[in-house]
């Protein structure tokens, strides 16, 4: 079956430090990858995605990923966070060739302190 | 609208109470897909529709739980007898039903459902 690994569950970051949250994902076929972002009290919004094509992936707010096939990773990177970067991030997957749902990693919570 | 919407955005109730969610899909997409998100299950799948139909029900966590959607639209969750353990935010979302980009799904602001 598939799965999402996220190994950090809580991580606390001074203001302009560089970021990078783990994502491993369990599956044979061909993937589409994401990372959402939900902000205390919101609603989850789409950072960035990755469908095909060059592996390094940029989002919004200055993030990005870059998927490893080989690792079956899709890590989420920022060279210097915010304050206003608090908040819980999910990695999650999908079917590359067909709709299909969406399978989330447990999420990390992100703590900035300012 | 522009985006997925939901309604309620709050409902609380009482246990052994049914209700009702709705979701509204982006106009023309054909997959529909229904989450909830507690603070318990992180954020699990439900159930998906292709137009009327759901080829995959695998996430209804009972029989208490059913969906529902009509003309290729609209979607309905009604969750019967409620329980406690129902308590979450439900969150609906739509695609264009395809493969590779056309799965990207787009998400609704979700109904907070409260049990007392």
């Amino acid at each position: 079956a598939q799965s999402v690994s996220q190994h950090n569950h809580h991580v606390i970051l001074s203001e302009a430090a560089s970021l990078e949250l783990g994502c491993n994902y369990s599956y044979g076929g061909t993937v589409n990858l994401f990372w959402y972002v939900q902000y205390p009290g919101q609603h989850l919004q789409l950072l960035l995605k990755y469908f095909s094509g060059d592996p390094l992936v940029k989002g919004i707010k200055g993030f990005e990923a870059e998927f490893i096939k080989s690792k079956f990773s899709f890590n989420l990177r920022k060279p210097s966070v915010q304050w206003s970067d608090t908040a819980e991030y999910f990695c999650a997957v999908t079917l590359y060739s067909s709709a299909s749902k969406i399978i989330f990693g447990s999420g990390t919570r992100l703590s900035i302190r300012p | 609208g522009a985006g997925v919407s939901q309604s309620p955005s709050n409902k609380v109730t009482e246990k052994g109470k049914d209700v009702e969610l709705r979701c509204d899909p982006i106009s023309g997409h054909t997959a529909l897909y229904w989450y909830r998100q507690s603070l318990g299950q992180g954020l699990e799948f439900l159930i998906y529709f292709q137009g009327n139909s759901a080829p995959d029900k695998s996430g209804l966590p009972s029989d208490r739980f059913s969906a529902e959607r009509t003309g290729g639209s609209v979607s309905t969750l009604t969750i019967q007898r409620t329980q406690q353990e129902d308590s979450a935010v439900y969150l609906c979302a739509s695609s264009l039903g395809g493969g590779g980009a056309s799965n990207e799904q787009f998400f609704g602001p979700g109904t907070r459902l409260t049990v007392l």
